[in-house]
């Protein structure tokens, strides 16, 4: 069984450029959340997709966009980047069955803006 | 607004017993999780309560009182590799599964 995966893990973007974060969840897991955790902070929810469709989003604004594949990988898009959106970044992935808070996080890409 | 407080750092010796508490105030909740994260690392999952009581699993316990917004996380025979960051996060929806984290408190253990 594999856990989930990231990439990448290390990125250096500019003001204004545009973002493309990739994540594999566990095998078997139907349902992908992103969070953003900022230094020193707890994990935010961004959004969460679950049969290829936005299922919930958290206070984050529209250039913050995703996907969801029938393999269900999922892509975290960031548009007109800011310097704020420097961050790590995480998937989780869960089965939307388990009527519980675990959540399988993977290693999260850490996302510097200049 | 949602708020979860927890204390920011806490330090114990090897051997020790520490309690990490988290009191919250959130618009749903369905329950209380607690996730270990290393420095560099993933959070992972320790535990979750949904209803009142004490839940244990090896040497980390869990405790949920809903009455009182509270919850702690008991870390027994504490171990050098017990230095983490300990996050407790509030399941709020069970429709879109969205935790709400709090910042967290960091756990050093010294020998």
């Amino acid at each position: 069984e594999t856990g989930v995966t990231q990439s990448p893990t290390h990125l250096i973007k500019t003001r204004g450029q545009q973002v493309t974060l990739r994540c594999s969840s566990q095998s078997g897991h139907n349902t992908v959340s992103w969070y953003q955790q900022a230094l020193g902070q707890g994990p935010q929810f961004i959004f969460q997709y679950y049969r290829e469709e936005e299922n919930g989003r958290g206070n984050f604004p529209p250039r913050f966009s995703g996907l969801q594949f029938p393999n269900y990988s999922s892509e975290l898009n960031v548009n007109a980047l800011e310097l704020d959106d420097s961050a790590l970044y995480l998937c989780a992935s869960s089965l939307r069955t388990r009527n519980t808070g675990e959540l399988f996080f993977g290693e999260g890409s850490r996302l510097t803006v200049l | 607004g949602q708020s979860l407080e927890q204390p920011s750092e806490v330090t114990a010796v090897e051997g020790a017993i520490v309690q990490i508490n988290c009191t919250y105030q959130t618009s749903g909740f369905y329950g209380l999780s607690w996730y270990q994260q290393h420095d560099g690392g993933a959070p992972t999952f320790l535990s979750y309560n949904a209803l009142d009581g004490l839940e244990e699993t090896g040497r980390f316990s869990s405790f949920l009182s809903r009455s009182d917004s509270y919850g702690y996380l008991l870390l027994q025979e504490l171990q050098m590799k017990d230095s983490a960051s300990y996050f407790c996060a509030v399941l709020m929806d069970m429709g879109r599964r969205a935790l709400t984290f709090g910042s967290g408190t960091r756990l050093q253990v010294q020998p």
